[in-house]
């Protein structure tokens, strides 16, 4: 597709239940972000993918969040045992190369997850 | 580690006005610089970026912004702002290509 697409656009979870969110890229971009947008402006880097590998995951908080990106199927953001704190909008976004210079990353739209 | 600071946290203009929003980064090497735009209720939406070149980059509905290495700053403006510009802007640095380095955001009103 021509745009990042992004399911659920909201998301409710008691605290202690599963959540999980996911995330199809532009058609022909090989990588792959997820972002956590708290109290409406800060974003957080969690995790790129570079195809179905992890490329960076020096944001992913090592416990509860996990994330996957499998041939021929949405990326997934999973989080177990979901908390208060992290009620936020999760975005995710794609490029085509990660090593060239200027490379644009396409945002999609967010999942926005409220944990209550 | 990287930061990316913009200053002007709430910005409420005029129409006609103009507008500066400052984004300064702390990192020393080579970056690549975007600013973005999310409007009410939408997604991020890519406005200017630059790489190389001209530090001077124009970007969409009337948008640009001038890259000073030697302040670590790539500042947005627009000479004159419409209702429409009415948004969240968000200055962005990456200087591996890798992740993005947000800054924390100018809400820009703008009244009619």
């Amino acid at each position: 597709g021509e745009e990042v697409a992004q399911t659920p656009k909201h998301l409710v979870r008691g605290e202690g239940q599963k959540a999980k969110l996911y995330c199809a890229p532009i058609k022909g971009h090989s990588y792959v972000f997820w972002y956590q947008q708290v109290l409406k402006n800060e974003f957080k880097f969690l995790i790129s993918f570079q195809n179905e590998n992890v490329f960076d995951e020096t944001g992913m908080p090592k416990e509860r969040f996990s994330a996957k990106c499998l041939p021929n199927s949405p990326c997934s953001l999973e989080i177990q045992a979901t908390k208060l704190e992290d009620s936020a909008v999760y975005f995710c976004a794609s490029s085509q190369w990660q090593g060239a210079r200027g490379e644009t990353q396409y945002f999609g739209p967010g999942t926005r997850l409220l944990v209550l | 580690a990287q930061s990316v600071s913009q200053h002007n946290h709430h910005v409420i203009l005029s129409e006609a006005a103009s507008l500066e929003l400052g984004c300064n980064y702390s990192y020393g090497g080579t970056v690549n610089l975007f600013w973005y735009v999310q409007y009410p209720g939408q997604h991020l939406q890519l406005l200017l970026k630059y790489f190389s070149g001209d530090p001077l980059v124009k970007g969409i509905k009337g948008f640009e912004a001038e890259f000073i290495k030697s302040k670590f700053s790539f500042n947005l403006r627009k000479p004159s702002v419409q209702w429409s510009d009415t948004a969240e802007y968000f200055c962005a640095v990456t200087h591996t290509g890798n992740q993005f380095y947000f800054g924390t955001g100018t809400s820009l009103t703008v009244i009619p």
